[in-house]
């Protein structure tokens, strides 16, 4: 399984990008990287996922490095309502998904 | 709201115990998937089922075991609890490999 490596805090200014960086060397060439997030009391909730390009949804953009051991993920504005934990999972086998510990993400007013 | 329905949302109960938490995936999702989330662990990976049959298999104990109905859904059986075993467990639902998984809002047990 891969395993990922994530900054545990990252802070952000209401409406400003933020950029949220995920190392994941040892995934395998035909796994997918998938960010989920998580907000108190709920479960993960699906953000984004890829597996060679560059991906936008509604919701944030991801941008994989040209050797697939790393992505970032884009939240083009933050807002109040983006603070969660944010997971970079990698390493899916017949959808298994291995999270690792998260970002925290703070958005300031 | 994601779609996937747990219940129960809470479960208080004793060591030794047997429960079982019940999980309705999304109409049409044919894959579920079991996790446990504790402060120690994380989010961990325990099964997943797809139609019916056992797909892959992740950390679940041998006191835990699972099982996917024809109506789809899914059923987590716990026995034998131990205080270790108090989490939150979730269940999510998808359309298959490397697709997104939408997970419910969990049943966190407690074991006293």
């Amino acid at each position: 399984d891969a395993k990922t490596t994530q900054p545990n805090s990252m802070e952000s200014n209401e409406e400003e990008p933020v950029h949220l960086p995920c190392n994941h060397s040892t995934i395998s060439g035909t796994d997918y990287i998938h960010w989920y997030r998580q907000l108190p009391s709920q479960g993960p909730e699906y953000v984004i996922h890829g597996l060679t390009s560059n991906v936008n949804n509604r919701m944030a953009s991801l941008a994989i490095a040209e050797d697939r051991k790393s992505s970032t993920l884009i939240l083009h504005r933050a807002t109040l309502r983006d603070a969660a934990v944010y997971y970079c999972v990698g390493g899916t086998s017949y959808g298994k998904l291995t999270f690792g510990q998260g970002t925290i993400l703070t958005v300031h007013p | 709201d994601s779609g996937v329905t747990q219940t129960p949302k809470h479960l208080i109960t004793a060591t030794g115990q047997r429960v079982t938490l019940r999980c309705s995936p999304r109409s049409g999702d044919l894959s579920v998937y079991w996790y446990q989330q504790s402060l120690d662990q994380g989010l961990q990976f325990l099964i997943q089922y797809y139609n019916g049959e056992e797909r892959a298999k992740g950390n679940i104990l041998e006191r835990f075991s699972a099982q996917q109905f024809p109506d789809l859904h899914s059923e987590l059986n716990l026995s034998s609890l131990e205080l270790g075993d108090s989490a939150l467990y979730f269940c999510a639902s998808g359309t298959g490999d490397n697709q997104p998984q939408h997970f419910g809002d969990g049943t966190r047990l407690s074991i006293l």
